[in-house]
């Protein structure tokens, strides 16, 4: 079965460092996203991406955040001037343009030192 | 309002016995409700989705009751077992963006 798939699994910056997580959707799908969830905590949404524009996205998506698709494969979230607080679980998901199912990776555990 | 309430925080069952996790939401458009399944160290897995049409539905073991007028839709989860140990997420999205809302987590314990 097709997999949403991130790397890195784990990511290590010291603040105010910049940090860009990799996504790599299932081929077909059409709509991209960005959740995050801080250790044990919910899932929030961060950002949503199609026709390579952002759609939608949450307060916590401020200026630091920056989401492309450089290629046809590719959806990076890109965070600027890192803190303690983005610390967290980044997961990407994709969906087909047909249904809200929306597939998961399994996550780049991003810690900031 | 884009929130969406879920209860209990945690859950321990006794294998065999029936796990009910519920959700509650506030804003009216949405209109898609999935549960996730989480396991350490992954990400969230589509479990089971209703629709506000729909009042109930069944895979397996898994059942989704909604109720449109209270706002509310809840998982039963029968004979329940140690693999369906796991954190469980309730969600709502709508719209042709279908950005989820997810619920704050339920984390079952099923005990053998």
């Amino acid at each position: 079965e097709p997999e949403v798939t991130q790397t890195p699994s784990h990511q290590v910056t010291q603040m105010g460092q910049e940090v860009i997580l990799r996504c790599v959707p299932i081929s077909n799908h059409l709509y991209f996203y960005w959740y995050r969830q801080i250790l044990g905590q919910k899932v929030e949404f961060l950002v949503s991406f199609y026709n390579n524009e952002i759609s939608e996205k949450s307060e916590i998506f401020d200026d630091q955040f920056s989401v492309e698709r450089p290629d046809g494969s590719n959806f990076t979230l890109k965070i600027r001037s890192t803190k303690l607080e983005d610390s967290a679980m980044y997961f990407c998901a994709s969906r087909d343009g047909g249904r809200p199912l929306q597939h998961f990776g399994d996550g780049t555990r991003l810690s900031i030192l | 309002q884009q929130q969406v309430k879920q209860s209990p925080q945690s859950l321990i069952v006794q294998k065999g016995g029936i796990s009910i996790i519920n959700c509650a939401y506030e804003n009216t458009a949405f209109d898609y409700f999935p549960w996730y399944q989480q396991f350490p160290g992954k990400g969230p897995a589509l479990l089971i989705a209703i629709r506000p049409d729909v009042s109930e539905k069944k895979e397996g073991r898994f059942t989704i009751s909604f109720n449109k007028s209270a706002k509310q839709f809840s998982l039963h989860i029968m004979d329940s077992q140690p693999g369906d140990s796991a954190t469980y997420f309730c969600a709502a999205s709508y719209g042709y963006n279908n950005d989820m809302r997810f619920g704050a987590g339920t984390r079952l314990t099923v005990k053998p």
